[in-house]
């Protein structure tokens, strides 16, 4: 167990429609990564929170979304989805930004949009 | 961002050493260079980094070439739990914004 919860850890779901999952950070950490991981593309960027702000943003679609609670725990909104989005979607946390021992990652959320 | 160059796969037999090379020749003098891997059905884990000395952990050792253009990362001895895929990362430790970015790695496969 890495520390970083994620759930669910399965999602089904059709085209059109709209899903959130979840990110609970390492117990401290004050930033959440956000990282798509497709067969085809490997594992990309998608958004970056710092202690409940946007810090970053990477190759992250306009249907998609994400917020940072003042719990610190993290939900990214997939929204429109296509059968394109079907993917291992990732959460990291770190301590701060820049942390030089760089991000524990969760388990991943694997959604399959049919 | 620095690029860096892995082999796309690379085999090693159980209870073997394995020396993973990575090829980075436009680093930056504050780049370090990171190392995760990747369980199948596993969210990335950290190995090691470094900057310029040889670091060792309790997971594998990290040598980095005296130029800083290459690096290779070893398991000092190899097990199944070890096949993965293994990323080797450059980041700009003086840009506190930048974020990790993963090439497509190095997949290991381990033989009994």
């Amino acid at each position: 167990d890495s520390g970083v919860t994620q759930t669910p850890k399965h999602l089904i779901t059709a085209t059109g429609q709209r899903v959130t999952l979840r990110c609970s950070p390492r117990s401290g950490d004050l930033s959440v990564y956000w990282y798509q991981q497709s067969l085809d593309q490997g594992l990309q960027f998608l958004i970056q929170y710092y202690n409940g702000e946007e810090r970053a943003k990477g190759n992250i679609l306009e249907r998609f979304s994400a917020q940072q609670f003042p719990d610190l725990h993290s939900e990214l909104n997939l929204s429109s989805l296509e059968l394109g989005d079907s993917a291992l979607y990732f959460c990291a946390s770190s301590l701060w930004t820049g942390d030089q021992y760089g991000y524990t990652f969760g388990s991943g959320t694997r959604l399959t949009v049919v | 961002d620095a690029k860096t160059t892995q082999p796309n796969s690379m085999e090693s037999n159980e209870e073997e050493p394995v020396h993973l090379p990575c090829n980075h020749s436009t680093i930056s003098g504050t780049d370090y260079i990171h190392w995760y891997r990747q369980l199948p059905s596993q969210g990335p884990e950290y190995v090691i980094h470094g900057l310029t000395s040889n670091v060792n952990n309790r997971m594998a050792s990290l040598a980095i070439a005296e130029d800083r253009k290459s690096s290779t990362l070893i398991l000092h001895r190899a097990t199944l739990r070890d096949a993965a895929v293994y990323y080797c990362i450059l980041r700009d430790e003086e840009n506190y914004g930048q974020n990790f970015v993963f090439g497509p790695g190095t997949r290991l496969s381990v033989l009994p």
